[in-house]
């Protein structure tokens, strides 16, 4: 159990255009999931954290006019690299939280598989 | 000076031996500590979990918090091929599911 997917697993495409990467809690529901970026040999970045039915808190320096997410239901969240450049070139990794209790320590937190983003 | 620091590698031992992971981190409000594992062009996979300071077992792994030193462990006993990974440690103030501070990950190589 807790699976989360992510699609596309890689995309290439042109600089200026948008694209959206999608995550999805297969077997549970989850009411916050998070994305990350990772460049090469460095760590994960939490870029924002998306609440189904509200709008996502972005992280300080994330440009939310340019990374757009949508948590429209319980099992789906999105994010649009919109006007794509070459800098926006990494690894996109969502999260999503199960919880497994009423409290905060019994939340956890289960990753996909990861998305590559390559713009020429 | 960033929050988590975790020591690169390459680190590269033989099958069967004692592996030592470690990082340090500077906010002493953080309280839930985690490893997790990382295959190349994957995403992570907890390995470990741990609330405040002690040990934890599981298996071949054990993970120990000193919250005085601010000092975390990954130790693997026993050390197998399939164990070369990318290690991250990882760190939150109120739970596995809040907002995780990762390090930058130890490549980790086991020779068979």
């Amino acid at each position: 159990g807790a699976v989360v997917s992510q699609h596309p697993s890689r995309v290439i495409c042109k600089s200026g255009t948008s694209v959206k990467i999608e995550c999805r809690s297969l077997d549970f529901q989850a009411t916050t999931m998070f994305w990350y970026r990772q460049f090469p040999k460095q760590s994960l970045m939490l870029m924002a954290t998306s609440n189904e039915g509200s709008k996502a808190t972005y992280e300080q320096g994330v440009e939310k006019d340019k990374f757009l997410i949508n948590h429209a239901s319980l099992t789906l969240s999105t994010l649009t690299v919109t006007s794509a450049h070459p800098e926006d070139s990494s690894f996109y990794i969502c999260s999503a939280r199960l919880d497994r209790g009423p409290f905060q320590d019994s939340y956890e937190q289960y990753f996909g598989p990861g998305t590559r983003l390559t713009v020429t | 000076q960033k929050e988590v620091e975790q020591d690169p590698g390459p680190l590269s031992v033989p099958e069967g031996a004692i592996v030592s992971l470690n990082c340090t981190y500077s906010n002493s409000a953080f309280q839930y500590f985690m490893w997790y594992r990382q295959y190349s062009r994957k995403g992570p996979e907890l390995l470990m979990y741990t609330y405040s300071s002690g040990n934890k077992e599981d298996g071949r792994f054990t993970a120990q918090v000193d919250k005085s030193s601010k000092y975390i462990s990954l130790f693997i006993r026993d050390s197998q091929p399939s164990d070369s990974a990318t290690y991250l440690c990882a760190m939150s103030l109120y739970s596995s599911a809040s907002k995780i501070i990762f390090g930058s990950g130890t490549r980790l190589s086991i020779r068979p």
